[in-house]
């Protein structure tokens, strides 16, 4: 049973910390997604990949969030340096070249004080 | 104290009954739609999708229909079950979602 994988499940760190947080996804997928979930905004769509190239990352503030994918096994997501209204659940999803379906992870809940 | 937040909008069903959650969209570009699930704690899970050249598409269980007019989505679950208790979301294929519908089904 294939299942996006991320690591940590929780997180919680002081301000002005750096936060690694990691994704493995579903292989054989070619697209990659990192989301974030808080109670104010709801879903928001961060950074999105396709074939390891990010193809969008207008929604991750970038002065402090970074994604990268240093191989179709791994995805990153960095804050540096961490803020308190960075708390919130953080999901990576995959998805097959077709259709378009996405398939999440478990989250990591980021909590910064 | 009160938690201040999205305030989801709520259905409360009796088991068995159909279930009909509703979504409105803004991009009349979007080529696609897709609605998810999302138990308390886990992530969101795909429930089905409807290309914008279809008004209806129907699954196990769910159908989903697509008013381009209007720009209106709806996810019809028949003979809704305790196991169906989730947050559903709508998402339009530039991965933008809703809010969400709370949906509740009572034994």
């Amino acid at each position: 049973d294939a299942r996006v994988t991320q690591t940590p499940r929780h997180k919680v760190t002081e301000m002005g910390q750096e936060v690694t947080m990691r994704c493995q996804p579903i292989l054989g997928h070619n697209t990659v997604f990192w989301y974030r979930q808080t109670m104010m905004q709801g879903l928001e769509l961060l950074a999105y990949f396709r074939n390891r190239a990010p193809l969008d990352d207008s929604g991750m503030p970038k002065d402090r969030f970074s994604a990268e994918m240093p191989d179709a096994t791994l995805a990153t997501l960095k804050i540096q340096p961490s803020e308190p209204r960075d708390s919130a659940v953080y999901f990576c999803a995959s998805g097959p070249p077709s259709p378009h379906e996405q398939y999440f992870g478990p989250g990591t809940r980021l909590t910064v004080t | 104290g009160e938690s201040v937040g999205l305030h989801l909008p709520t259905l409360s069903v009796q088991e068995g009954d159909n279930s009909i959650i509703n979504c409105a969209y803004s991009n009349s570009a979007s080529d696609y739609f897709i609605w998810y699930k999302q138990e308390s704690g886990k992530g969101p899970q795909f429930i089905i999708d409807i290309r914008s050249n279809m008004d209806k598409r129907q699954g196990q269980r769910v159908t989903v229909l697509l008013n381009k007019t209007v720009k209106h989505l709806s996810l019809q679950i028949a003979a809704t079950q305790p196991g169906d208790s989730a947050v559903y979301f709508c998402a339009e294929s530039d991965m933008r979602f809703g809010a969400g519908t709370r949906l509740t089904v009572k034994p």
